[in-house]
């Protein structure tokens, strides 16, 4: 089945600088990896995703890259702000399929 | 849409008795998830149903634990009895196959407590 890294586990920024979350897959058939974030008792939420027939999304302070001979996608936030503090998840599927999860990122952003 | 829902949001119950946690998927949604939230193994599958189907329960820890779903509006899950180590946080999640959108989509969660 699909194993799902995610690095760091935690990570301190300073406002208005950038913050990288990497995550790497092992099943060469999932071709759906959104991101999720998560603020403490709240859901997970998506923030954004991309298929496996893409290389790069960007929205906005936020961007993912997807590098499928690799196995390896990550998430870049840029201009951070208090806000972004959070857990961020990582996940990959195929298709419609249930999700498997990195095991999170713990974002601090000090201000 | 008022987004998926859950209920109770907090359960706490003592080692030993029945517990059910519900949930009501985005209507017109086909996919339906149950994920588990601890510390020790983040986020995780349990069942996933489509069109009320069970496709996957491959991580149903064990007999106590099973699930429904009766129809298109509603699911639950059953633990029968409840351990401490069952406390946790259940999510359920809803998406609509069959569309270019894989979106999963999160309810608000039932916090367990198991003493």
């Amino acid at each position: 089945g699909e194993n799902v890294e995610q690095h760091p586990s935690t990570l301190s920024v300073q406002e208005g600088d950038s913050a990288v979350i990497k995550c790497t897959y092992s099943d060469s058939a999932s071709n759906y990896f959104p991101w999720y974030k998560q603020e403490l008792g709240k859901r997970p939420q998506l923030i954004i995703d991309i298929r496996s027939n893409v290389g790069e999304k960007k929205d906005q302070r936020i961007a993912v890259t997807l590098n499928k001979t690799a196995k390896h996608f990550s998430l870049h936030i840029t201009e951070t702000q208090p806000e972004d503090s959070a857990v961020y998840f990582c996940a990959a599927s195929r298709g419609n399929t249930p999700l498997v999860f990195g095991k999170g990122t713990r974002l601090s952003v000090i201000a | 849409d008022a987004g998926v829902i859950q209920s109770p949001r907090h359960e706490v119950t003592e080692m030993g008795q029945e517990v059910t946690l519900r949930c009501k998927p985005i209507s017109g949604h086909n996919s339906l998830f149950w994920y588990r939230q601890t510390m020790m193994r983040g986020l995780e599958l349990l069942i996933y149903f489509n069109n009320n189907v069970p496709i996957d329960d491959s991580g149903m820890p064990e007999d106590r634990f099973s699930a429904k779903m009766p129809n298109a509006s509603f699911s639950t899950l059953k633990i029968q009895p409840s351990e401490p180590r069952d406390s946790a946080v259940y999510f359920c999640a809803s998406s609509h196959s069959g569309t270019h959108s894989y979106e999963q989509y999160f309810g608000p969660g039932t916090r367990l407590t198991v003493t």
